[in-house]
Formats: structure tokens, C-alpha cells, sequence
């Protein structure tokens, strides 16, 4: 139990559709991270929320949109994906992200996506 | 471009102790170095992270060389349940990790 939690696990869905990818910590943490991995590939950050205001999108495509409510969830909406799209995608928490700060990331198990 | 240097793959014997190496030979002066393993199916489990100063906790030892160009993970009694891809990670302040491909450690009977 890392102390952030992704659901759904697995998660199939058409190039048409439209989900979302929840994430939840459990830690008190301020920062929030999205990360792709696809298969032999490393992990890729994607996104990254510092006390609820992004603060990193890594050039990643319009068909993802993350949302941060509140400094504990963090969701990323996926519409009209494409199949290389297919991947883990995880999430992470941190204490901050802010300029001097060192703390460790902990990750949730991710979700698994398939696209058909 | 990860900016570590790690083998790809090492063999270990349950209970004995495994040592992975990491070379980060143009690491920067305010930057730490952190481990995290991944276990098949799971995310990233963070293990241990240091500036210069070797440290321990109850997991694992992380033995920084005294000009900082590289760093051993050890894991002291390994045990099959410690069968995972470690990635060795640089990084500054503002938490911004770039994983590499990481070392398969496959601890065997």
C-alpha cells in the first residue's frame, strides 16, 4: 500500500470514446504527476501539479486532459485516443515540487489502457 | 536521456547481498541521487535517495563515491521478492525524475 490509489486497473476503450483515469493520495502531499509507460519503454512524465496549478505539461497531446480539483486528486480525461496511446499510465504524489525541494515521488499501481 | 549509466541485468543468490552499480559521472552539485525499483505489473516503489553522504534505511544502503561520479545500491539479504527493474535517477531540486532503462536484478534460488 503505497498510499496512492489509480483506478480502474485496466481500463479498455474504442478510439471514439471518452474516460477518465482517477487518481487519489492518501500521504498530505502538494505535488501530482502523471507519467506514461509504454511497453520497453521508460516512463515519460506527462503532467505536473503543484499545489493544484500545473506546472509541466511535457508536450503532450490535446487528447489528454488532466484536472486537479484539489491537491489530493488528480484525473486525466482521454478522448479520441489512438492506439499507440495503449500503455500504463501512472501516477505519482510528492510532498511539493518546488525548486529546492528533494522529497521522494510515490506511485500508485497505474492503470492499465488498451485501445482497440 | 537519462543521464545514469546502469547494466542491464544482474543475477543474485537469495540471502546473499546484491550490489548495483550506477555510473552519474557529470552529476551536478546540488543534484541527489534516488533509487526506485519496479516489480513486474506494480509502479515504481522508491527505495533511497542521498546527496553525498552514504545513507541507510530499512530497505537498503546507498554508498555514494566521495567525488559523487557514481553510487552503489545494496540490498543486504536479497530475497526473490526482490526480482525488479532499479532505476538509478539524478535529480535537482523541483522533484523532476528521468528514468532510464534501469538494471533487471533477478534474485534466484
Amino acid at each position: 500500500e503505497t498510499g496512492v490509489t489509480q483506478t480502474p486497473r485496466h481500463l479498455v476503450m474504442g478510439m471514439t470514446n471518452k474516460k477518465s483515469l482517477k487518481c487519489e493520495q492518501h500521504l498530505g502531499h502538494n505535488a501530482m504527476y502523471w507519467y506514461k509507460q509504454s511497453a520497453k519503454k521508460p516512463l515519460e512524465l506527462m503532467f505536473v501539479y503543484n499545489f493544484k496549478e500545473q506546472t509541466e505539461n511535457n508536450s503532450v497531446p490535446s487528447r489528454f486532459s488532466p484536472e486537479c480539483p484539489n491537491s489530493s486528486h488528480l484525473f486525466l480525461h482521454l478522448h479520441t485516443l489512438q492506439p499507440e496511446d495503449s500503455a500504463l499510465y501512472l501516477c505519482a504524489s510528492s510532498q511539493d515540487n518546488t525548486k529546492f525541494s528533494n522529497q521522494p515521488q510515490h506511485f500508485g499501481d497505474g492503470t492499465r489502457l488498451s485501445i482497440l | 536521456d537519462a543521464k545514469t549509466t546502469q547494466p542491464t541485468s544482474m543475477d543474485c543468490a537469495e540471502g546473499r547481498a546484491a550490489n548495483l552499480p550506477c555510473n552519474h559521472s557529470t552529476i551536478s552539485g546540488n543534484e541527489y541521487v534516488y533509487w526506485y525499483r519496479q516489480i513486474h505489473s506494480q509502479g515504481p516503489q522508491y527505495i533511497i535517495h542521498g546527496l553525498k553522504n552514504n545513507e541507510t534505511n530499512e530497505m537498503a544502503s546507498l554508498i555514494i563515491t566521495e567525488d559523487r561520479k557514481s553510487s552503489t545500491l545494496i540490498l543486504p539479504h536479497a530475497t526473490l521478492r526482490d526480482t525488479a527493474v532499479y532505476y538509478c535517477i539524478r535529480a535537482g531540486g523541483g522533484n523532476k525524475l528521468t528514468f532510464g532503462t534501469g538494471t533487471q536484478l533477478k534474485v534466484e534460488l
